[in-house]
């Protein structure tokens, strides 16, 4: 089954702990992006990546970073995560570019305390 | 830069009755058009998508949606709702460029909810 699999689906952690969420998509797929979504803003981007070692900085890239070594999987890294990151956050891929439509992940529910 | 309005922000609709969710846009090109519906707990699946050609697009679970370029529009409609079409749904607008894609600019969303 085509997919956009993230990993973990839900996750509570502290001020300052470094994490990962992984993000991994089975199509073949060149795009990826992360978003965030948060009550009354909708989603924004974080980071999108065109193909293997090529990212760049979305909309709210502070306190993100990326990294795409290998065209199926695209992590996201919070190096000192904060409270206002918080969020729910989604993974998506395309086969050529957002304008081809997104295939979205599941979602990962982050809560910093 | 582009932009993406909804203006309605919660719609309640009977089961049965038809619908017509607004998008309106602001991009100075030929933009690309999407909807997204999000149900609860969920990720966004692609509902339809408009690049050229036929103003009126088909989509997915009957839903359609019809460009404007007059209005800056891109509504969604269709003409006999059920309870499982309740749910978010986000338009959204590309940028035209390829190589320099800067990805998706959704609108905040429109949820609606179904009436028994």
């Amino acid at each position: 089954e085509a997919q956009v699999t993230q990993n973990p689906r839900y996750l509570i952690t502290v001020t300052g702990k470094k994490l990962t969420v992984t993000c991994s998509q089975n199509m073949n797929h060149e795009y990826m992006s992360w978003y965030r979504q948060d009550p009354g803003l909708g989603l924004r981007q974080i980071y999108y990546s065109m193909n293997v070692e090529v990212t760049d900085k979305g909309d709210v890239p502070e306190g993100y970073k990326v990294s795409r070594k290998e065209k199926r999987n695209f992590p996201l890294i919070l190096e000192s995560p904060s409270p206002n990151q918080t969020s729910l956050y989604f993974c998506a891929s395309s086969l050529n570019g957002a304008n081809y439509g997104y295939t979205f992940g599941s979602g990962t529910r982050l809560t910093v305390v | 830069a582009q932009s993406v309005t909804q203006p309605d922000i919660h719609i309640t609709v009977s089961e049965g009755a038809s619908l017509e969710l607004r998008c309106n846009y602001s991009y100075g090109a030929t933009p690309y058009l999407f909807w997204y519906v999000q149900s609860p707990g969920q990720g966004l699946q692609l509902l339809l998508k408009y690049f050229s050609g036929d103003t009126l697009v088909q989509g997915i679970k009957g839903f359609e949606a019809e460009f404007k370029r007059s209005q800056s529009s891109f509504n969604l409609r269709k003409p006999s709702v059920h309870w499982s079409d309740a749910a978010e749904y986000f338009c959204a607008v590309g940028a035209l460029s390829g190589g320099g894609a800067d990805g998706l600019t959704f609108g905040k969303g429109t949820h609606l909810i179904i009436q028994p």
